[in-house]
């Protein structure tokens, strides 16, 4: 049974650095093909892709957001972390961690979404 | 980037009614890329469809994808009370970019 699931702070000030992490099971991110990626949704609006990590330890960002992201892995522990720096009152989303299975283009399983908050 | 846009933003239905949502793409895409989710409230979107047309395990047959190029629909042919939510198409473009469309939702009428 494949699952993730999210942890971090709900609230955040502005300026602060983000730090999400995603813990998983019924994978292993060592598996060849396998990829986790982090997904953002502020209320009311649709998903945003922020971040992708590959078994092979290959990382990719959105574009617009590159410069503040940075993904990394633990496979022993089977988890995978995502910090965004200099966090803002726009960037309060719910934050999602998902994978995508060998050879697969979708997201077949989500984690259950941690809200983080930006305010003073 | 490419674009997704889905339209109607939202559609009042009652149950028992065939509904069928657009999610039109600003260039031709590969349909091996698009993909459906449908999110309730507080949920994580739930993958529906993927390659445009092959339902996810678990999925019932009331719901079914077609399309290809720039034009995708996602047909649920009986609604039943638990499919009211907002649906979300997604494409992967490459370099990796992944997009979401801004979703439609289905409300009970």
């Amino acid at each position: 049974q494949v699952t993730l699931k999210e942890s971090g702070p709900a609230l955040v000030r502005p300026t602060q650095t983000l730090t999400l992490t995603c813990t998983f099971s019924g994978f292993s991110l060592s598996t060849s093909g396998m990829r986790v990626h982090w997904i953002r949704q502020p209320p009311g609006k649709a998903p945003e892709w922020l971040a992708r990590i590959d078994w092979d330890g290959d990382k990719f960002y959105r574009t617009s957001l590159k410069t503040r992201l940075s993904i990394s892995k633990d496979t022993s522990k089977n988890q995978v972390v995502l910090t965004m720096t200099n966090m803002d009152p726009v960037d309060t989303a719910t934050y999602f961690c998902a994978r995508t299975d060998i050879a697969a283009y979708y997201f077949d399983y989500w984690g259950q979404g941690s809200l983080v908050t930006v305010s003073s | 980037e490419i674009v997704l846009t889905q339209s109607p933003g939202t559609l009042s239905l009652s149950p028992g009614e065939r509904v069928t949502l657009s999610c039109r793409a600003s260039q031709s895409v590969s349909s091996i890329y698009l993909a459906w989710y449908q999110q309730k409230p507080g949920r994580a979107p739930r993958l529906l469809i993927s390659g445009a047309s092959s339902r996810a395990t678990g999925i019932p047959d009331r719901f079914s994808g077609s399309g290809s190029g720039t034009d995708f629909t996602l047909t649920i042919s009986r609604l039943e009370p638990d499919d009211f939510a907002v649906y979300y198409c997604h494409l992967y473009a490459g370099s990796p970019a992944y997009s979401f469309g801004q979703g439609t939702k289905l409300e009970i009428k």
